[in-house]
């Protein structure tokens, strides 16, 4: 069965580094999301993609955020520079069309030291 | 702003009990998902409702969606172990189609003992 993969599983950077979470996503998928869940809290929406273009994202989604879609396969999301705060799951999803659901990757735990 | 409140937070139950969890969302939505979450793990899929009175059941689990009264419900049948995990209600950010941006509910971690 097709599925979303995700890498790392787990990433432990500095402070202040920059982190590239990489994505493949269900390989028919046209949109391409990003979430994250910071540890025992719910899960909250960061970015939709479409087209190569940002469709849609959340007020976590701010300049130290970047996504990308270098290739036809991958799809990533960049933090800049890492804050404290940025410790958390990333999950990325991808769905045929946003009437479609989404399947979840298994997720990056990120860590920010 | 769309608000997704799910109750109870935390839920002990004992195998074969019966039990039901409640997604309250705050305003119109085109779709409403549930989600379930082992430790560690992704989100995988259960059910999606897509209009008012829909019900699925999948084994021991039915869900239900209540546009007017903009609630959902997961009711557990009989409850065995191995639906121990944490289940999240999901509901579509934009009330004029779907986006797939997902405003999840706190989620409800289920705990069923032998």
């Amino acid at each position: 069965e097709p599925e979303v993969t995700q890498t790392p599983s787990h990433q432990v950077t500095q402070m202040g580094q920059e982190v590239i979470l990489r994505c493949v996503p269900i390989s028919n998928h046209l949109y391409f999301y990003w979430y994250r869940q910071i540890l025992g809290q719910k899960v909250e929406f960061l970015v939709s993609f479409y087209n190569n273009e940002i469709s849609e994202k959340s007020e976590i989604f701010d300049d130290q955020f970047s996504v990308e879609r270098p290739d036809g396969s991958n799809f990533t999301l960049k933090i800049r520079s890492t804050k404290l705060e940025d410790s958390a799951m990333y999950f990325c999803a991808s769905s045929w069309d946003t009437s479609r659901q989404a399947f979840f990757g298994q997720g990056t735990r990120l860590t920010v030291v | 702003e769309l608000k997704v409140e799910q109750n109870p937070l935390f839920l002990s139950m004992q195998e074969g009990k019966n039990y039901t969890i409640y997604c309250n969302y705050s305003t119109t939505s085109d779709r409403l998902y549930w989600y379930r979450q082992d430790p560690g793990k992704s989100l995988e899929s259960l059910f999606v409702l897509l209009s008012n009175g829909a019900v699925k059941q999948e084994g021991r689990l039915m869900a239900s969606l209540d546009t007017k009264a903009r609630l959902s419900t997961l009711h557990i049948t009989a409850a065995v172990h191995d639906l121990s995990a944490t289940y999240f209600c999901a509901v579509d950010g934009n009330a004029g189609g779907a986006t797939n941006k997902l405003i999840f509910g706190t989620g409800t971690l289920l705990a069923v003992q032998p």
